[in-house]
């Protein structure tokens, strides 16, 4: 599985976009992007995923890059419940093993 | 969200404890997961189930013994456990094949070991 790179924290204000970036420079063809969100003491929670083409869904949207080297998840209203730490994760979609790392932590502010 | 539910959700045992971890989902998916995430570390996958068979197994230690017997039903056996085992336990399920990457997580049991 590709190693994703993630920055450590962002913050973000209340109301505006937020966008998390994520690369992941040795992934795989048959890899796709996941992202997960984890809010404080619970499960994580399943956002979005795309292979190449850009995705939308009511919790976000995520941009591959044509060369699918980076991602960028964008959250177009931030509140202050999606504090979280957001994981980016490149795998199989077949063996189902996701490699989690530490992910960026995402503050949104009032 | 109720599509995965564990419990109990708080456990607290001894060394010599023997105790066991119930995951069951509801979305009618036919592989389970078992993580662990212990304070300030990232989720580590432990063992995976598909079609109630085990098809991945990290390497875990076996005073941790993990039970699929349909399904819908994940159990994670412990005994004679030790301090550093004291972490967030988390169960997820997802569809097999296509589907494996996209998991839908319960809300844990948070395991603490004395």
């Amino acid at each position: 599985d590709a190693k994703t790179t993630q920055p450590t924290s962002m913050d973000c204000a209340e109301g505006r976009a937020a966008n998390l970036p994520c690369n992941h420079s040795t992934i795989s063809g048959n890899e796709y992007v996941y992202w997960y969100r984890q809010i404080h003491s619970q499960g994580p929670q399943y956002i979005i995923h795309g292979l190449k083409n850009n995705e939308t869904n009511e919790m976000a949207s995520l941009i591959i890059t044509e060369d699918r080297k980076s991602s960028t998840l964008i959250l177009p209203h931030a509140t202050l419940r999606d504090t979280a730490v957001y994981y980016c994760i490149a795998g199989s979609s077949n063996t189902g093993k996701l490699i989690f790392g530490q992910g960026t932590t995402l503050q949104v502010k009032p | 969200e109720t599509g995965v539910t564990q419990t109990p959700r708080h456990l607290v045992m001894g060394m010599t404890n023997k105790k066991s971890l119930k995951c069951e989902q509801h979305l009618g998916h036919n592989a389970m997961y078992w993580y662990k995430q212990s304070a300030k570390k990232p989720l580590e996958l432990m063992f995976v189930y598909s079609l109630e068979e085990r098809v991945e197994n990290n390497s875990v230690p076996s005073r941790f013994s993990p039970e699929c017997p349909n399904s819908s039903h994940l159990f994670l056996h412990l005994h004679t456990l030790q301090p550093e085992d004291s972490a967030l336990y988390l169960c997820a399920s997802s569809q097999d094949g296509a589907g494996g990457g996209e998991q839908y997580f319960g809300p844990g049991t948070r395991l603490t070991v004395t």
